[in-house]
């Protein structure tokens, strides 16, 4: 069963518009939930744990445990923001990965 | 500490040859994954390591591929005989435990012509 769904595989939004890509998780336990960020031809890098509850390069996500939720929000998009966005959950047991959403921020 | 190192960065081959990938772990982390990156499929994870021990490969293709990790620095990602449809990024990635947060190497890029 998919534990981690990322509904968007493509999305793309203007400089300056406010960004959200969704995630949603399967679990019935207590979740860690994780953003990883993929630029162009790099390496994934762990963006930003709920745990922190910190903004990392002005995004932020919350936890939202009635909805089993944990979208990733930014206000204003960059264009530096381009890349290929991954959510992620540990169970305390095992990791899980979502299928990636890819953000395109047009100039 | 320098990350996940992973070797070569890129590697062109001709179909049927053997191709194997490196990965250095980050020192002190107890597990290690192999993924492949592609455009069609997205990140999948082949291979799981926790201590040296495979734990989990239900996500290797199939009996081309093959992974090892005689020790707790050094593990290989093996593509034997390798075809066109092998091309892809392959990642490596350790971490402490299992469930925490996995750092990823830079990937290799195969080409398999």
């Amino acid at each position: 069963a998919q534990r981690v769904t990322q509904p968007e595989k493509l999305l793309s939004v203007f400089k300056g518009a406010p960004v959200e890509l969704k995630c949603n998780y399967s679990y019935s336990g207590s979740p860690e939930l994780f953003w990883y960020v993929q630029y162009s031809r790099q390496r994934l890098q762990l963006l930003l744990r709920h745990i922190s509850r910190e903004s990392i390069k002005g995004f932020t996500a919350d936890l939202n445990k009635g909805e089993t939720s944990f979208h990733l929000k930014k206000p204003f998009a960059q264009e530096e923001d381009s890349a290929m966005y991954y959510c992620a959950l540990s169970t305390g047991n095992q990791f899980y990965f979502g299928t990636g959403t890819s953000l395109t921020v047009i100039p | 500490d320098a990350g996940v190192i992973q070797s070569p960065r890129h590697e062109v081959t001709e179909m049927g040859q053997e191709v194997t990938l490196r990965c250095k772990p980050i020192s002190g982390h107890n597990s290690l994954f192999w993924y492949r990156q592609t455009m069609m499929r997205g990140l999948e994870l082949l291979i799981y390591f926790n201590n040296n021990v495979p734990i989990d490969d239900s996500g290797m293709p199939e009996d081309r591929f093959s992974a090892k990790m005689p020790n707790a620095s050094f593990s290989t990602l093996k593509i034997q005989p390798s075809e066109p449809r092998d091309s892809a990024v392959y990642f490596c990635a350790s971490s402490l435990a299992q469930y925490q947060p996995q750092h990823f190497g830079d990937g290799t890029r195969l080409s398999i012509l």
